[in-house]
């Protein structure tokens, strides 16, 4: 399956700044991208699809303001969390979907963000 | 309505002892996929095996296999022969064909924990 990366693992930031994850596939070409939002023991929820060259799609309740999604090129894409505060501390996973029969989603290893 | 349900949050089973995890899914759209993942502490998600809508037989794969019924919309995980190392997060995944391409409605997740 596609390898994919996530830079970085775990980010402690102050409460107003801005904090930007990257999401990076190392051996696949990938002009589709999810970002998914995991609280602590709960499940993973889709934010948005982030879609190279174009606007990337939300999901119904999620800030576009807040979440900034930018697909540069066919391997990266980048989750912005602008102004962070606490509640907006969780684990941020990326994935791209694979071009098997499957379609399975291969995952990145995750994120844990922390805003103080 | 939820449309992927988890109903068991923590399941126990001793080491080398089959486990049964449950997941019933909800959908109008003939043509589906349903996934399997695992999740260590780690936090990484970890793809186990997949069924289509379609497909005639259940999924296999290794030490894993898929009880469909699809009559029933249930798409149960079966782990046979459970070893420490399954000790993690499951979680039973849903996609769509109508819509978003490869997007997956993920259930609560049953949290597993291998026993001596």
């Amino acid at each position: 399956g596609a390898v994919v990366s996530q830079h970085p693992s775990r980010v402690i930031c102050k409460s107003g700044t801005s904090v930007k994850i990257e999401c990076r596939s190392l051996d696949f070409q990938a002009t589709t991208m999810f970002w998914y939002r995991q609280f602590p023991k709960k499940s993973l929820m889709l934010m948005a699809t982030s879609n190279e060259g174009s606007k990337a799609t939300y999901e119904q309740g999620v800030e576009k303001d807040k979440f900034l999604i930018n697909h540069a090129s066919l391997t990266l894409s980048t989750l912005t969390v602008t102004s962070a505060h606490p509640e907006d501390s969780s684990f941020y996973i990326c994935s791209l979907p694979g071009g098997g029969a499957w379609n399975e989603q291969f995952f990145g290893p995750g994120t844990r963000l922390t805003v103080l | 309505a939820q449309k992927i349900t988890q109903t068991q949050p923590g399941m126990f089973v001793q080491e080398k002892e089959a486990v049964t995890l449950d997941c019933t899914y909800d959908t109008s759209d003939p043509s589906y996929g349903l996934f399997w993942y695992k999740q260590p502490s780690s936090g990484e998600m970890i793809f186990l095996i997949y069924q289509g809508s379609y497909d005639q037989q259940n999924a296999t794969e290794g030490r894993y296999s898929l009880n469909f019924q699809k009559a029933r919309k249930s798409a149960n995980l079966v782990i046979s022969a459970s070893q420490l190392g399954d000790s993690a997060m499951y979680f039973c995944a849903m996609r769509e064909v109508a819509g978003t391409a490869s997007k997956l409605t993920f259930g609560t997740g049953t949290r597993l924990q291998v026993t001596l």
